[in-house]
């Protein structure tokens, strides 16, 4: 089956612990992405990647860091999280233009 | 930056009845997309039209893209309480290899 998978869907952590969403996708997308999701924000593009050793900042990045070592995964790093990243973050992948997304990860920083 | 916005922002109407949501947006775009997203759950594309084209249809769904307005048009025909869920429209803008997304239309419908 074709899908996008994050891990994990739910993590509680403190301020400064550093921490990985993991992000895998079994489609040999070369478009991979990650956004999170705010409360009358939408949906906000953090980091995107256009194949391996390929990546690039979207609107949010600041606090953020991404590797793409191989084509199927594309982590999500929060080298020392903080509050104002509490929120729902989405991967996605995409083949030409249609997006494939994962089921979420909520993160609350505390 | 978004480019996509939704209206209205939420709809409430009854089960059978046609659900129109719209989408401007602010630069030239390869395509449109409009994706659903049941609560916290993640995104699943529904349709896309392309820029030189009008009018989508797929199954319930009717698409209108209107590149002279930068506008689009999602309407889901006879609707039903299963289609409850939030609606994005997302563009892909000439200058840029990316999905951009609106905030959203929160669709609700009334048994």
């Amino acid at each position: 089956e074709a899908q996008v998978t994050q891990n994990p869907r739910y993590l509680i952590t403190v301020t400064g612990k550093k921490l990985t969403v993991t992000c895998s996708q079994n489609m040999n997308h070369e478009y991979m992405s990650w956004y999170r999701q705010d409360p009358g924000l939408g949906l906000r593009q953090i980091y995107y990647s256009m194949n391996v050793e390929v990546t690039d900042k979207g609107d949010v990045p600041e606090g953020y860091k991404v590797s793409r070592k191989e084509k199927r995964n594309f982590p999500l790093i929060l080298e020392s999280p903080s509050p104002n990243q509490t929120s729902l973050y989405f991967c996605a992948s995409a083949r030409g233009t249609e997006a494939f997304f994962g089921q979420g990860t909520r993160l609350t920083v505390v | 930056s978004q480019q996509g916005e939704e209206d209205p922002q939420a709809l409430s109407i009854q089960e059978g009845e046609n659900a129109t949501m719209n989408c401007s947006y602010k630069t030239s775009i390869n395509n449109l997309q409009w994706y659903r997203q049941n609560s916290g759950r993640g995104l699943v594309h529904l349709i896309l039209i392309r820029s030189n084209e009008r009018e989508k249809h797929s199954g319930r769904l009717r698409v209108t893209l209107d590149t002279s307005k930068k506008s689009s048009s999602l309407l889901i025909t006879a609707s039903r309480a299963a289609d409850t869920a939030s609606y994005f429209c997302a563009t892909v803008p000439l200058s840029a290899q990316k999905l951009v997304f609106g905030q959203g239309t929160r669709l609700t419908i009334n048994p």
